[in-house]
């Protein structure tokens, strides 16, 4: 079935460094694509979105750009932060209207 | 903005009880609602599909039987975990999407944390 894969983590980088989480999909056609970012102790959140090819998400620094030649959404930032830290999920929107998401990837940023 | 809320956040039950869990959309009318579970390692896994007025959709290896949910209006959707057991301990998240915006996102609760002793 239809399934999302993203880098695991967890990652440690330090403040101000270049972040990149790899994510790839699997549904075919055009699903929606989207990143989520669950801050501690918090509940879900949507960080970005990209509904078509070559599509680029952007939010808080963070970018995403729809990648249908290699089915792939992957996270970026240039220079991440302390408040950074977080769990980030990569997900997808099917034709069939359900979501799909990655396992996440902790990001922890140190000063 | 677009609010799910999901009550409640935390219970404790006995094995073999059973727990409801509520979900809803507080500002827009949701015909669709999805549950997750949320594992140890982060992993977020949908479990169902509800639909207003009709049928859960499952996923694959998501006990119908165990997992009852009912979606009675567009705002409101219930998960109830029938006769818990400690396996079932877990975080479960509910989620709704505004109707009728082209690839609207997700809206999440903030989840409940279940524990069955």
């Amino acid at each position: 079935g239809d399934s999302v894969t993203q880098m695991e983590g967890p990652v440690t980088l330090s403040e101000e460094a270049c972040l990149t989480i790899n994510c790839t999909y699997t549904a075919t056609g055009y699903p929606s694509l989207f990143w989520y970012v669950q801050y501690p102790g918090e509940g879900l959140q949507l960080l970005l979105k990209a509904t078509k090819a070559d599509d680029k998400g952007s939010n808080k620094g963070f970018e995403a750009t729809y990648r249908k030649e290699t089915t792939s959404f992957h996270l970026e930032k240039g220079s991440v932060q302390v408040s950074d830290s977080a769990v980030y999920f990569c997900g997808e929107r099917t034709a069939g209207n359900q979501f799909y998401f990655g396992t996440g990837t902790s990001l922890t940023v140190i000063p | 903005g677009a609010v799910v809320s999901q009550h409640p956040s935390w219970v404790i039950c006995k094995s073999g009880t059973s727990v409801k869990i509520e979900c809803r959309s507080l500002d827009f009318q949701a015909t669709t609602m999805f549950w997750y579970r949320q594992f140890p390692k982060q992993s977020l896994m949908l479990m169902a599909t509800s639909n207003e007025g009709s049928k859960a959709t499952y996923e694959q290896g998501v006990e119908k039987d165990k997992f009852l949910i009912n979606h009675a209006s567009l705002t409101l959707s219930t998960l109830t975990v029938t006769s818990a057991h400690p396996e079932d301990s877990s975080f479960y998240i509910c989620s709704a999407r505004v109707e009728g915006q082209k690839a609207a996102p997700l809206h999440f609760g903030n989840g409940t944390r279940l524990t069955v002793t």
